[in-house]
């Protein structure tokens, strides 16, 4: 089965700095997506950003970036230039054949 | 085009009674997943549903059960509920089964079991 690791469960920076939030992954699959998920106080799940495994170049969503390892089976996100309203719940998720699998989520708190 | 949304978004209910939940995907997607979320055990997969069908299913109980209605949009339903079935449950939809296409997730539904 697959499973996904975030090993900070918290996380602080200050606002404008960068971040790096980690996970890693296990799976025995060769094709499949990753998925950062932020989920501010509301709840509202909001997607971030996306990596196809197939894909050596590492994804970019303006502020947003990762740095995918396939072999080290890592996937860490990197905000740049750090908001308020970066402020949330991040979730890495792995997606597969099946299901959709979710780390247990890091809270990012940015101080003004 | 509008998002993914889930009704009732609160909810109270006691102990043994039952419930169901309510999501419409976004128009065009025709698969529907639910997850629960709790402090405890984070985003737990429940089932999903494509084209009225239950494609994959996680590990949770037979009182946990769903279905997908003709025009996508899914019912979830908890019977004989019990203290531990309080969560957020979060309902997901995107265009097809499996991978690339990612899900979009609706609001939630806050369920509090006394």
């Amino acid at each position: 089965a697959q499973t996904v690791t975030q090993s900070q469960p918290e996380m602080s920076v200050q606002e404008a700095e960068t971040v790096t939030l980690s996970c890693t992954y296990d799976t025995s699959e060769s094709d499949y997506y990753l998925f950062w998920y932020k989920q501010p106080p509301s709840r509202q799940m909001i997607l971030v950003i996306r990596q196809e495994a197939y894909k050596q170049q590492n994804a970019t969503e303006n502020r947003f970036s990762v740095n995918f390892q396939k072999a080290a089976k890592s996937f860490s996100l990197k905000i740049s230039d750090s908001q308020l309203g970066d402020a949330a719940m991040y979730f890495c998720a792995y997606q597969g054949a099946q299901k959709l699998v979710f780390g247990q989520g890091t809270r990012l708190t940015i101080n003004p | 085009k509008a998002g993914v949304t889930q009704t009732p978004r609160y909810l109270i209910k006691t102990r043994g009674q039952q419930v169901t939940l309510s999501c419409s995907p976004i128009s065009g997607h025709r698969s529907v997943s639910w997850y629960q979320q709790t402090p405890g055990q984070g985003l737990q997969f429940l089932f999903e549903y494509f084209s009225e069908t239950q494609r994959n299913k996680g590990n949770f109980p037979g009182r946990f059960s769903g279905r997908q209605f003709s025009n996508s949009r899914s019912e979830m339903n908890v019977s004989t509920l019990e203290l531990g079935d309080s969560a957020l449950y979060l309902c997901a939809s995107k265009r097809e089964l499996g991978a690339p296409y990612e899900q979009y997730f609706g609001p939630g539904t806050r369920l509090t079991v006394t």
